[in-house]
């Protein structure tokens, strides 16, 4: 299984409510990442886990909060976010080592804020 | 963080080599050189990645000028399903960083 599966597909939220991405590998890898990509850009890192810790937080507002329950879990959790926070969130994984192996990517979670 | 420097756009036409460059002259000694591709609608997808030797695989080869600061990714030959946006990334062994450049559309002519 070499497939990175992130639900949902599609989300629509308002600015007040409160909702989860969820990201799931079965590789055995151990660091996982969180991009955000807006339409016609590259994607841009937004938070690094290693070993279920977070290494890596690009200075991302509080309003996104990720969580690593276990190796094979990631959860980005929203709040209060602003229509400017519409974008496909994307989840990678790899394995995690100081030999910079590939990394896989999910099709990502298309957010839109309203 | 070093960064990598793509043109936009390039074509090419179908069953013939495309040579896609990259320049990263900030690039650090423990920098990986990585490319990855993505379709219309999809995730990027892992296409090769090099350290300071040339590398070959399956979908293409990387070839990894001698100062580092430099690299160009061939398609061997094109086919209407390589047309896709191509990113050269370098990878920090030491952060886990996987830093996007700006990416180099691809077109592919029949």
């Amino acid at each position: 299984d070499t497939e990175v599966t992130q639900t949902p597909k599609h989300l629509v939220m308002g600015m007040t409510n409160k909702k989860s991405l969820k990201c799931e590998q079965h590789m055995g890898h151990r660091a996982m990442y969180w991009y955000k990509q807006k339409a016609k850009k590259p994607p841009e890192l937004m938070f690094v886990y290693s070993y279920e810790k977070l290494s890596i937080n690009e200075s991302v507002p509080s309003r996104f909060s990720p969580e690593c329950p276990n190796s094979s879990l990631l959860n980005l959790h929203l709040h209060a976010l602003q229509p400017e926070d519409s974008a496909l969130y994307l989840c990678a994984s790899s394995q995690g080592d100081r030999r910079n192996t590939e990394a896989f990517f999910g099709q990502g979670t298309r957010l839109t804020v309203v | 963080d070093a960064k990598t420097t793509q043109p936009n756009s390039m074509e090419s036409n179908e069953e013939e080599p495309v040579h896609l460059p990259c320049n990263h002259s900030t690039i650090s000694g423990t920098d990986y050189i990585h490319w990855y591709r993505q379709l219309p609608s999809q995730g990027p997808e892992y296409v090769i990645h090099g350290l300071t030797s040339n590398v070959n695989n399956r979908m293409a080869s990387l070839a990894i000028a001698e100062d580092r600061k430099s690299s160009t990714l061939i398609l061997h030959r094109a086919t209407l399903r390589d047309a896709a946006v191509y990113y050269c990334i370098l990878g920090s062994s030491n952060t886990g960083k996987l830093i996007f450049g700006q990416g180099t559309t691809l077109q592919v002519k029949p």
